[in-house]
C-alpha cells in the first residue's frame, strides 16, 4: 500500500474556527490532491500541488487554502469553518508518470456545527 | 467542469452485466477508473490514455473515446465483490497533472 497518511481522521469544529487538515506521505510522490466527497457530487478536487510550493486551485477553492513547504506534506485549511463544508476530505497523491495511478489517503470526516 | 457519469445507480445480480459511462467536456489526456467500498478510500482500476494505451484490471475492460470525450466502464459476470462506488477521473495532461473525477456511479450487486 501507498504510504498516504491523512490526520486527524475525525473532527468535529465549531462554525466560525480555522482547521486544518494534514496529509503526509512517504512515497516522495511530485503530486498532492485534495478533494472533498459529499453525496451527489463524487469527489470535487478543491486544491492540488504539482511541487513544493506550487498550487492551484481546483473547482471547489472557495474558503480553503493550501500549503506545501515540503514534499511530504500538503496541507488543507479551512480559514473559518462553515456548516457547509462538513464533508469527508481525501488526499491523493501521484507520481504523475503518463499510465500511473493516483493513491487515496483513508480520508478526514469533519463535521461543522 | 466535473465529468457527468450515467447511471448514477444500477442494481445487479451476481453474474450480469453492466456499463458505467464517463462523459466530459474538455479534452481528455487520460481516464482513470477507481471503485470505492462504503467507508473506505478509492482504489484504482484502470487508466487508459490517449492513444490507446491502458492498464489496470484483468477482470474489468474499459474504452476511451478520445474525440468524444467519453469513457466506458464494462463490468461483466458481475461479483457481489463488484459493488461499491465507481468514479471515473480525468487528466488533462500537461506539467501540473490536475485529475478531476466524476460524479460516481453507484452499483449494488445481489445473490
Amino acid at each position: 500500500d501507498a504510504g498516504i497518511t491523512q490526520s486527524p481522521r475525525h473532527k468535529v469544529t465549531e462554525t466560525g474556527t480555522p482547521v486544518t487538515l494534514r496529509c503526509h506521505q512517504t512515497e516522495n510522490h511530485r503530486y498532492m490532491y485534495w478533494y472533498r466527497q459529499d453525496p451527489g457530487h463524487g469527489l470535487r478536487l478543491i486544491h492540488y500541488s504539482y511541487g513544493v510550493k506550487d498550487t492551484d486551485k481546483g473547482e471547489v477553492s472557495d474558503g480553503y487554502s493550501v500549503s506545501r513547504s515540503k514534499t511530504e506534506d500538503f496541507l488543507l485549511t479551512l480559514e473559518s469553518a462553515t456548516s457547509s463544508q462538513t464533508s469527508v476530505y481525501f488526499c491523493a497523491i501521484s507520481d504523475g508518470l503518463l499510465n500511473t495511478e493516483a493513491f487515496f489517503g483513508q480520508g478526514t470526516r469533519l463535521t461543522v456545527v | 467542469q466535473q465529468p457527468v457519469q450515467s447511471p448514477q445507480a444500477v442494481i445487479l445480480r451476481e453474474g450480469e452485466d453492466a456499463v458505467i459511462n464517463c462523459s466530459s467536456s474538455k479534452a481528455l489526456y487520460s481516464v482513470h477508473w477507481y471503485r470505492q467500498k462504503h467507508g473506505e478510500a478509492p482504489v484504482f482500476l484502470m487508466i487508459l490514455l490517449k492513444g490507446g494505451e491502458q492498464k489496470g484490471h484483468d477482470k474489468i475492460s474499459a474504452s476511451f473515446n478520445e474525440k468524444k470525450q467519453q469513457s466506458s466502464l464494462y463490468l461483466t459476470a458481475s461479483q457481489l465483490s463488484y459493488s461499491g462506488t465507481y468514479f471515473c477521473g480525468t487528466g488533462m495532461g500537461g506539467a501540473t497533472n490536475k485529475l478531476i473525477f466524476g460524479t460516481g456511479t453507484l452499483l449494488a450487486v445481489q445473490p
